[in-house]
């Protein structure tokens, strides 16, 4: 089974604050995304990755920056947190290949910033 | 106008009903259609992959027209189970695997 795990459930931090959201697959994929999801506004793609080192801008990159320095774990960073990323936060992971598109998500983490 | 719109509900309705969610999406470029749930307080996760011919797993029953560029899914016999928000989903164009999502039709089965 694909496994995507996320460092932290819930996360409470302060404005202002560096914040790091990491994300591990087990499963060797070429692809992971960073994902945010809010009421009335569904998942939105923040950033994206297709290989090490490599990353594309989603939708919504502002205030947001990413790493992957291995192919299994892609980090979420938010440079100085605000009250307006208080947000679930969701990774996922799928293969480099045309036609299948399944990603797999992580569990979440609840970010709240005070 | 949103890429994938859907209705959001909720859908109220009686344990062994039939109940179907539609939703359109803007951009004919797309090539690939799913159909995600995600239960309460969890991730979303694959249902069902959509296909022109229209396909079938079990009590799910998944459409495309791409010309008029809708999706829709029917639940027949729906269990307590069911109750779940369900997510049309659809590729973006330009490679990636790169999705886009709908905001989520929420379907409560109820005795």
């Amino acid at each position: 089974d694909v496994k995507v795990t996320q460092s932290s459930r819930y996360l409470v931090k302060r404005t202002g604050e560096k914040v790091f959201l990491e994300c591990v697959q087990d499963m060797d994929h070429e692809n992971m995304f960073w994902y945010r999801q809010d009421p009335g506004l569904g998942l939105r793609l923040i950033y994206f990755s297709y290989d090490v080192k490599m990353k594309e801008k989603g939708d919504i990159p502002e205030g947001y920056s990413v790493s992957r320095e291995k192919k299994e774990r892609f980090s979420l960073i938010l440079e100085s947190a605000s009250t307006n990323q208080t947000s679930m936060y969701l990774c996922a992971s799928s293969l480099w290949t045309s036609g299948n598109n399944e990603q797999f998500f992580g569990p979440g983490t609840r970010l709240t910033v005070l | 106008r949103k890429e994938v719109e859907q209705d959001p509900g909720p859908f109220n309705v009686p344990e062994g009903a039939t109940v179907a969610f539609n939703c359109t999406y803007s951009n004919s470029a797309s090539q690939s259609f799913f159909w995600y749930r995600q239960d309460c307080r969890k991730e979303p996760k694959l249902l069902m992959s959509v296909y022109s011919s229209g396909n079938e797993d079990g009590r799910f029953t998944a459409q495309l027209n791409r010309a008029s560029q809708y999706i829709s899914l029917l639940i027949r016999d729906s269990k307590l189970s069911d109750s779940a928000t369900y997510l049309c989903v659809v590729s973006r164009s330009g490679g990636g695997n790169k999705l886009t999502f709908g905001t989520g039709t929420q379907l409560k089965v109820e005795l």
